[in-house]
């Protein structure tokens, strides 16, 4: 059965702190992973990833993808309040639009 | 352009009744999906549209289905609804392989 996870499930810090979201995935046909940020309305894409090592980058948010060990990572820099919200990692599997979505790490940034 | 648009963003409904939720994509996308969110199961996978086709479809009962028009615009019907059918069902249309989402409509089944 296809699946994602996600670690850690929430996380507290304070403005300024660097944070690392994990995603771990086994799906069958994989053709991309992508991130989201939800707060109290719909998910916002930040990112997609299909090619291993390549680093993508946007402000103080980057993301990279290892296809051989099934995993990529969020990270985000000098975190402020406005970065609290749910991080969603989604896989593509398969020629159609499904995606297989994580349970969400919870951020909240403190002052 | 304009984002997804759904509609409506709430509904309050009782047990056994019917629902039908509208969503009209980004201009030029042709692909819908829709999801369901609920703090317990998360983000699932409900059917994809393209081209007014199913093109694929989750582990969700027949009393949910959907259709697409030739506008690329999407409905979602929930029939005999449940009270576990109360969710933020989320819309999204497809570029490429990125997605992006409506604002949802928040289902309150009573």
């Amino acid at each position: 059965e296809d699946k994602v996870v996600q670690s850690p499930l929430s996380l507290v810090v304070h403005e300024g702190d660097t944070v690392t979201l994990n995603c771990s995935y086994e799906v069958t046909n994989f053709r991309s992973l992508l991130w989201y940020k939800q707060e109290k309305k719909a998910p916002t894409f930040l990112f997609m990833l299909t090619s291993s090592g390549i680093e993508k980058k946007s402000g103080r948010l980057s993301s990279i993808l290892d296809k051989k060990e099934l995993f990529s990572i969020l990270n985000i820099t000098a975190t402020q309040t406005g970065d609290s919200a749910v991080y969603l990692c989604a896989v593509v599997s398969g020629n159609t639009g499904k995606l297989i979505f994580g349970q969400g790490t919870t951020l909240q940034v403190k002052p | 352009k304009a984002g997804v648009t759904q509609t409506p963003r709430y509904l309050i409904k009782t047990r056994g009744q019917q629902v039908t939720l509208s969503c009209s994509p980004i201009s030029g996308h042709r692909s819908v999906s829709w999801y369901q969110q609920t703090p317990g199961q998360g983000l699932q996978f409900l059917f994809e549209y393209f081209s007014e086709t199913q093109r694929n479809k989750g582990n969700f009962p027949g009393r949910f289905s959907g259709r697409q028009f030739s506008n690329s615009r999407s409905e979602m019907n929930v029939s005999t609804l449940e009270l576990g059918d109360s969710a933020l069902y989320l819309c999204a249309s497809r570029q490429g392989e990125t997605q992006y989402f409506g604002p949802g409509t928040r289902l309150l089944v009573l």
